[in-house]
């Protein structure tokens, strides 16, 4: 059974390109959250996607911005890029079905530099 | 105040010792809470929920206080391979949702 994965695993991009980061969940998860960690900092929450909709979204700009598709797998897009957006980009998937917060399962990440 | 406050450390312990990490939290009405392990320059991986009453796995013990607004970590017989950073977690909805926010975590190095 295949857990989160996500691609590519590295990333180096130019300040003011757009990048695209993919994430497929966890066999039977349909929900995809994304997130940003910067060096010696937590996991930052970007947005989520369930059903093919952005659910909810944290404290990003609307540079930040993403899709699920019908296969629940997800992308991330982010427009003219910043010298701080170089993070680990991390997707992790849950079951939204169950009733209590579930824990998510999270891919090896996307470390994106920007120069 | 922040949403999630962990002290950073590192705690640094000689093996076979007790360690302990609190996490504070700021939301009285959040609804679940998670120990997450992070290994350096790895995706966190999910360590034990943590429930009202307490659980224990093996050397690793959480514990919720919801009257104060923590929660914490117990390892005992700390191993060398428990060396990482421990990151809480904390959800504030029921239901599925993951709008989670994780405190900056606790790095752990366990000396032999």
């Amino acid at each position: 059974d295949a857990g989160v994965t996500q691609s590519p695993t590295h990333l180096i991009k130019t300040r003011g390109q757009q990048v695209t980061l993919r994430c497929s969940p966890k066999s039977g998860h349909d929900t995809v959250s994304w997130y940003q960690q910067a060096l010696g900092q937590g996991p930052q929450f970007i947005f989520q996607y369930y059903e093919e909709e952005e659910r909810q979204r944290g404290n990003f700009p609307d540079r930040f911005s993403g899709h699920q598709f019908p296969n629940y797998s997800s992308e991330l897009n982010v427009n003219a890029l910043l010298l701080g957006d170089s993070a680990l980009y991390l997707c992790a998937s849950s079951l939204s079905s169950r009733l209590l917060g579930t824990e998510a399962f999270f891919g090896q990440g996307t470390r994106l530099t920007v120069v | 105040r922040k949403e999630v406050e962990q002290d950073p450390g590192p705690f640094n312990v000689p093996e076979g010792a007790t360690v302990a990490f609190n996490c504070t939290y700021s939301n009285s009405a959040s609804q679940s809470f998670f120990w997450y392990r992070q290994d350096c320059r790895k995706e966190p991986k999910l360590l034990m929920s943590v429930y009202s009453s307490g659980n224990e796995d093996g050397r690793f013990t959480a514990q919720l206080n919801r009257a104060s607004q923590y929660i914490s970590l117990l390892i005992r017989d700390s191993k060398l391979s428990d060396s990482a950073t421990y990151l809480c977690v904390v959800n504030p909805y029921g239901g599925g949702y993951q709008k989670v926010t994780f405190g900056t975590g606790t790095k752990l190095q366990v000396i032999p």
